[in-house]
């Protein structure tokens, strides 16, 4: 069971260029999320999804674009990076969209360096 | 995230107990929960609980609720040196017709053999 696989593991960028953060889960789950992660700030929700179709803003969208064609994949777009967008992402999936008790399970985390 | 705020680092001796605080913001919040990131991992989750309960134990660990002042901490028995990471502690703050899970800054526990 892969659980929640995120592709690249690291992946450095000029300012400017445009790149697509890959997250799959093999679980089914209705709800997934990408998170940012930056020292002292803790995890920051990015944009989520509850479901096939539908996607909404979480605390920092500016800079991002997801899209939800299906259950599986949650892809992250950054159409123009930029060097505060350096971070660790994390893309996270929970069977429902109410959470609850639900946990979140999280992939292993994309490195990302704008230069 | 949000207002949801952790100290940053605390330092422990192998044997002695940790206790990791959390301030949150929400009081509709309906769950809170602890979880964990070992270095160059994801995050997993610990433990939650129900807000309207006071305490929680699940085996070395006990979560404590004070849902007046919105303070939340874990309690680590016996810490091990594999106890040694990063715990964030996170709301599920209600969002329109779903929820959203705010995380706190994270809490990096050192333990020393």
């Amino acid at each position: 069971n892969a659980g929640v696989t995120q592709t690249p593991k690291f992946q450095v960028l000029k300012t400017g260029q445009s790149m697509t953060l890959q997250c799959a889960q093999d679980m089914n789950h209705e709800y997934m999320s990408w998170y940012r992660q930056d020292p002292g700030m803790g995890l920051r929700l990015i944009h989520y999804s509850v479901g096939a179709g539908i996607t909404d803003q979480g605390e920092v969208p500016n800079g991002y674009n997801v899209s939800r064609s299906t259950t599986e994949d949650f892809p992250l777009r950054l159409l123009s990076a930029a060097p505060s967008q350096t971070s660790v992402y994390f893309c996270a999936s929970s069977y429902s969209a109410g959470l609850k008790r639900e946990k979140l399970f999280f992939g292993s985390g994309t490195q990302l360096s704008v230069l | 995230g949000e207002d949801v705020e952790q100290s940053l680092f605390l330092s422990v001796r192998e044997g002695d107990s940790s206790v990791i605080n959390c301030t949150y913001t929400d009081s509709s919040s309906t769950y809170l929960y602890w979880y964990k990131q070992e270095p160059g991992a994801g995050l997993q989750l610990l433990t939650y609980i129900f807000s309207n309960m006071d305490m929680k134990q699940d085996q070395r660990l006990t979560v404590l609720l004070n849902k007046k002042d919105k303070h939340l901490s874990l309690r680590i028995a016996d810490t091990q040196t594999g106890d040694s990471a990063i715990y964030f502690c996170a709301e599920n703050r209600p969002s329109g017709a779903t929820n959203k899970l705010i995380f706190g800054t994270g809490t990096l526990l050192a333990v020393q053999p």
